[in-house]
């Protein structure tokens, strides 16, 4: 069975700066990842999912990830936040069925 | 508007009192879901269903069921519900595994 370890769990950050939010997986298959974000008091939407091919993957809002096989990790980049980042960042992993591990999440408070 | 509606947004209610939260789709989904998000534990997975008439458990189906009687919807029961089950319930759905998942906007429920 997979599962999933973001290792931050809260993010402090300046508006305009960069931001990595890490997450590492663990799999005997070979996985499906995403990133959500959930901003408060709202449902997850999806910024961004690797299933194959080129291992950088841009998703919405300048976000970017990449997806290392043999370090199993998929960590989340944005080289320079808004205020209106701060949100909760959910790391996903699929082995390709139905089934679907989150992460615990990284809190990221963007302060002006 | 393609979403994923759940009714009651909140609820409180107490120790043994059967209740239902539904879940609608209107995107022709085949796959649904039912997380429960709880302060640094992320999402876990409850239930799942691949098609009408076709569930199966996800991490945490203790207290839980559901049924899948039409492709739009998919109701969680707590028949007996207790304190322990106070948590952020999220419904979603997704055409298939790989596929980007599609979050409603959640229900708080507190059990007394």
């Amino acid at each position: 069975a997979q599962s999933v370890t973001q290792l931050d769990s809260q993010v402090p950050v300046f508006e305009e700066a960069p931001v990595e939010l890490r997450c590492n997986y663990s799999s005997s298959v070979s996985v499906y990842l995403f990133w959500y974000v959930q901003y408060p008091n709202q449902g997850l939407q999806l910024l961004l999912k690797y299933l194959s091919g080129s291992t950088l993957v841009k998703g919405i809002n300048g976000f970017e990830a990449e997806f290392n096989k043999s370090q199993t990790s998929f960590h989340l980049r944005k080289p320079s936040v808004h205020i209106s980042d701060t949100a909760e960042y959910f790391c996903a992993v699929s082995e390709g069925d139905y089934k679907l591990s989150f992460g615990a999440g990284t809190t990221v408070t963007v302060r002006a | 508007e393609a979403q994923v509606t759940q009714n009651p947004r909140y609820l409180i209610t107490v120790t043994g009192k059967k209740l239902t939260v539904t879940c609608s789709q209107n995107m022709n989904h085949e796959y649904m879901s039912w997380y429960r998000q709880d302060p640094g534990l992320g999402l876990r997975q409850i239930y799942y269903s691949m098609n009408v008439e076709v569930t199966d458990k996800g991490d945490v189906p203790e207290g839980y069921k559901v049924s899948r009687k039409e492709k739009r919807n998919f109701p969680l029961i707590l028949e007996s519900p207790s304190p322990n089950q106070t948590s952020l319930y999220f419904c979603a759905s997704s055409p298939g595994t790989g596929e980007t998942q599609y979050f409603g906007p959640g229900t708080r429920l507190l059990v007394l």
